[in-house]
């Protein structure tokens, strides 16, 4: 298995706090992403990462910032919970984006926002 | 990325190859045909991919016909912790791989 960590894998928090999820990698593969899982919708992407300091939107970016100052780690943030963020979020890496490349994702971490 | 149809459910007795089918009629030349599983509560884990070739691993084998309109995930020798939902992707370039719902199999003792 890729050596990804997600950390906390669970977390119950109320609504309006902030909570930062973060992932680790002992790959260096460059590029890393956050989806979330949701029931009816499969996995969406809500931010990547192609590099350090370097970030775009995905999908389902709207109230969620990310952060990677450095390679191994990729750092998700809501900065204000709402319930709509109920999911369970996976981070996923890769060495590249081209054809025939693969994602690997982590175990994922459940967040509960009461 | 083009569209993917799997059958919603399957089931195989345990110790028997685990067929999974999977149409993507409107595949492009330049897209890859991903296979990923789920086990429940877990992230999902990549299981292989081919272009037009068949391939095989240890884990799987990934037969695609010859237009490439459709494709078949082999577990050889079905156990009961391969009971997971499975999930064919179609892929060109980009930074996201599009999981729909997928193939729950369910293997029978």
């Amino acid at each position: 298995d890729a050596g990804i960590t997600q950390s906390p894998r669970h977390k119950v928090t109320e609504t309006g706090t902030p909570v930062t999820l973060r992932c680790h990698q002992t790959e260096n593969h460059r590029y890393m992403y956050w989806y979330r899982q949701d029931p009816g919708h499969g996995l969406r992407l809500i931010h990547y990462s192609y590099g350090v300091k370097d970030t775009d939107k995905g999908e389902v970016s709207d109230g969620y910032s990310v952060s990677r100052s450095k390679t191994e780690d990729f750092l998700l943030t809501l900065e204000s919970a709402t319930s709509s963020q109920t999911s369970v979020y996976f981070c996923a890496i890769s060495s590249g984006q081209g054809r025939g490349e693969t994602q690997y994702f982590g175990p994922g971490t459940r967040l509960l926002v009461l | 990325d083009a569209k993917t149809t799997q059958p919603p459910s399957m089931d195989c007795a345990e110790g028997r190859a685990a067929n999974l089918p999977c149409n993507h009629s409107t595949i492009s030349g330049n897209e890859y045909v991903y296979w990923y599983r789920q086990i429940h509560s877990q992230g999902p884990q990549y299981i292989i991919h081919g272009l037009k070739n068949n391939e095989t691993n240890e884990m799987a084998s990934l037969i695609i016909t010859e237009d490439r309109k459709s494709s078949t995930l082999i577990l050889p020798h079905a156990t009961l912790r391969d009971t997971a939902v499975y999930y064919c992707i179609v892929r060109g370039n980009g930074n996201q791989f599009y999981f729909g719902t997928g193939t729950s199999l369910t293997v029978i003792p």
